[in-house]
């Protein structure tokens, strides 16, 4: 089954620090561009963080630069964020996907990050 | 506050056609593709619409795309009870280089 999923989600303390992974299966994982997308409660998507086929390209939202780092290990077909000096307003459900903007787009169902004390 | 502009609600009646805006600028919508996104009640968002006006294989033909300039649309026509859900529209951003969304529609059968 082409399917993405999510692992890593949880409850950390402000200027903490948490990884997510996303695991790819029934697809070439390495043949695509891989994000994260949060939403925090309540409200819209939020493109976090973009990472190339090969990872040689990353992008990140102003709001995480710094702070949070995108990666991906295509040989286990995966992706990570590692996300550091998380703040209150980082709290989201975060999910990662394939090909945002492509015909080929694939969302995971998500693991929810919350940030407090 | 979202780079591209959504209208918070929209709904209708079963059967009715429904329209849901996303506007932006030059540097989004004006020069890139739009995508849709149906999210369902407390599921994951899914492609709906890509390439502006293409469905992906599996999407009904009752749902359509269009851009004009730096606006894009989402129409529903036939509406169905299953069709309640949240609406975003997304497109690459050339001078923030990054993704943009829309705040996304709640759209409601009424």
């Amino acid at each position: 089954e082409v399917q993405l999923v999510e692992s890593g989600g949880g409850l950390v303390h402000p200027g903490g620090s948490l990884r997510l992974s996303c695991a790819a299966s029934g697809f070439t994982f390495s043949n695509y561009w891989a994000v994260w997308v949060r939403q925090a409660p309540g409200k819209g998507l939020e493109w976090v963080a973009s990472i190339k086929q090969d990872g040689s390209e990353k992008h990140y939202v102003d709001s995480v630069k710094g702070r949070f780092t995108i990666s991906r290990d295509n040989a286990k077909n995966s992706l990570f964020l590692q996300m550091n000096s998380l703040r209150a307003e980082d709290t989201a459900v975060y999910y990662c996907a394939r090909s945002l903007l492509a015909a080929t787009c694939l969302w995971g169902q998500g693991t929810l990050v919350t940030v407090s004390s | 506050q979202s780079v591209l502009t959504q209208p918070p609600s929209a709904s209708g009646t079963p059967g009715q056609r429904v329209t849901i805006s996303c506007s932006g600028s030059s540097s989004n919508i004006g020069s890139n593709i739009v995508n849709w996104y149906q999210q369902l009640p407390g599921t994951a968002p899914k492609l709906l619409i890509y390439s502006s006006d293409q469905r992906p294989s599996g999407v009904p033909d009752r749902f359509s795309g269009s851009k004009s300039g730096t606006s894009a649309s989402l129409a529903i026509s036939g509406l169905q009870s299953e069709d309640e859900a949240h609406y975003h529209c997304a497109a690459w951003d050339g001078s923030l280089n990054a993704v943009v969304f829309g705040g996304g529609t709640k759209l409601t059968v009424l």
